[in-house]
C-alpha cells in the first residue's frame, strides 16, 4: 500500500538558520507530491508540488522541494528560516486512482530566536 | 482569494447523537472531499464527491458516515451515530477538476464526543 513517512515529528531552528524537513514516499510508480503547512486556526496551505520534470521545485514563502526517485525522497528545504515559518509541515502523495491525498504524519517547525 | 470555509470550528456532541459538519468549497470547483485528523495521527481520507455522488470513499467511511450537497454551495458531512474515537478535526477540501491534482483545504471543524 502507498505510504507517506515523514520521520521528524518536531524540529527547531533557530530564526535565520537553514530548514530541511524530511519526507520518503512508498509508491510504485511516478509519484504526484505536495508539502502542505498549517499554521494554529488555518487550513492546509498548499506550498508547492511536484508531478514531473524538473526534480528541484520552487515554492511560495521561499521554500523549495527535491524530487530524488533513487532515495524516494521529497525534502522540503528553506535556506533562511523566519519566526513566522513555525507551524505543522505535512508531505503528501495523490494515490493511484488521482483521487485522494495519502499523508504523512507531519512535522512541527519551531522556530527560536 | 477564495478559499474554502467550514462550520463549525469546534462541535462538542455526546455519544450517539448525529452531527453534521458544514463546507463550502470554492465556487468553481467541482470535486470535493472529507479527510479527518484524530488527535496525534496522520491525516486521512474519507470520502471524495463529484457530480452528485461520491467517486470514492475509505474503509473509514463506513454506514455511520454520509456525504451530501445540499444545494448549489455546501457540502456536508454527517455522522449518524457518533462514537468517542470519532473525535477528530475533519477537514474539507476542493478542487477545480481532476487533472489539476490540487486540493484546497479549509480550516478544520474539531469534533469532541463525549
Amino acid at each position: 500500500a502507498q505510504s507517506v513517512t515523514q520521520p521528524d515529528i518536531h524540529i527547531t531552528v533557530s530564526e535565520g538558520a537553514s530548514l530541511e524537513l524530511r519526507c520518503n514516499y512508498s509508491y510504485g510508480a511516478t509519484p504526484y507530491l505536495f508539502w502542505y503547512v498549517q499554521s494554529p486556526g488555518q487550513g492546509l496551505q498548499l506550498l508547492l508540488k511536484y508531478f514531473s520534470g524538473d526534480t528541484l521545485v520552487q515554492g511560495i514563502k521561499g521554500f523549495e522541494a527535491e524530487f530524488k526517485r533513487s532515495q524516494s525522497s521529497f525534502n522540503l528545504r528553506k535556506p533562511s528560516v523566519h519566526w513566522s515559518d513555525a507551524a505543522e509541515y505535512f508531505c503528501a502523495a495523490l494515490n493511484q486512482a488521482g483521487t485522494a491525498l495519502i499523508f504523512g504524519k507531519g512535522t512541527t517547525l519551531s522556530v527560536s530566536s | 482569494e477564495p478559499e474554502v470555509t467550514q462550520t463549525p470550528s469546534h462541535q462538542v456532541t455526546q455519544m450517539g447523537q448525529e452531527v453534521i459538519l458544514r463546507c463550502v468549497p470554492i465556487s468553481n470547483h467541482l470535486y470535493f472531499y472529507w479527510y479527518r485528523q484524530i488527535l496525534g495521527q496522520k491525516v486521512e481520507f474519507l470520502v471524495s464527491f463529484y457530480n452528485n455522488e461520491i467517486s470514492e470513499k475509505s474503509e473509514i467511511f463506513d454506514d455511520q458516515f454520509s456525504v451530501e450537497r445540499p444545494d448549489g454551495s455546501n457540502f456536508t458531512l454527517k455522522i449518524r451515530s457518533t462514537k468517542l474515537e470519532d473525535s477528530a478535526m475533519y477537514f474539507c477540501a476542493s478542487s477545480r477538476d481532476r487533472s489539476s491534482y490540487e486540493q484546497y483545504f479549509g480550516p478544520g471543524t474539531r469534533l469532541t464526543v463525549t
